[in-house]
């Protein structure tokens, strides 16, 4: 079955970039998207087709897919910015998540 | 805007079948694709399975055994059945919409409800 994997962790300090990466076999050769989930609450789509973004989501975030990795990159990060962060891809008709990265901003 | 509302039993016993609804509102489950989704306290999601009006629904082959997503036009409503359960099933049930574009990889969850915690405990 298709894996993606994801860092389980990743911090940055506030106002700098931080990327989170989601790896998979051939990942370029499929659209990626990306969701942020806060404490308590349900996921929310940031970015889609590897690199748009929904109505709504700061321009701070954007994503890139190439090779066997895609990556969600937020610049200029806020405290606001502190989740969780899930890719998502589908192989064929399957869905599959990344285990998920949780988001520091220290 | 389309909103979805997840209902059904919060305490389930084990081996027992968990069933769940999805009411959607703002949209038509005739269009686009409508899916079930979970995630297990403090860990990741995992989808369950989603379905296309009038296509038999796909799911996860890991409970494929398992589970039946059904669809209530009349009502714009979609429900969950899990057969069997464990502890392994307590989780957060969420259901969600997609969109994108039919039989390619461009596609996605662009509206989520609130998710509902279902307990697997006697």
């Amino acid at each position: 079955s298709y894996e993606l994997t994801q860092p389980p962790s990743v911090s940055v300090s506030p106002g700098q970039t931080v990327k989170i990466t989601c790896s998979g076999d051939k990942l370029g050769d499929k659209y990626v998207c990306w969701y942020q989930q806060k404490p308590g609450q349900s996921p929310v789509l940031v970015i889609y087709q590897d690199n748009m973004r929904p109505s709504g989501i700061p321009e701070r975030f954007s994503g890139s897919n190439s090779g066997d990795t895609a990556t969600l990159t937020i610049s200029g990060t806020q405290a606001v910015d502190e989740a969780d962060y899930f890719c998502q891809a589908w192989d064929s008709t399957i869905v599959v998540f990344g285990g998920g990265t949780k988001l520091s901003v220290l | 805007q389309v909103e979805l509302l997840e209902s059904g039993p919060g305490l389930v016993k084990p081996s027992e079948t968990l069933s769940l609804t999805c009411t959607v509102s703002g949209d038509s489950i005739r269009s686009d694709y409508w899916t079930w989704i979970r995630q297990p306290p403090g860990k990741g999601l995992e989808w369950i399975g989603y379905f296309y009006y009038s296509v038999s629904p796909i799911y996860n082959p890991s409970l494929k055994s398992r589970v039946t997503i059904s669809v209530d036009t009349s009502k714009n409503q979609f429900s969950l059945k899990l057969t069997s359960v464990t502890a392994a099933d307590t989780a957060v049930y969420y259901c969600a919409r997609g969109q994108g574009i039919v039989a390619t990889t461009n596609r996605y969850f662009d509206s989520w409800g609130q998710g509902t915690l279902v307990t697997v405990s006697s």
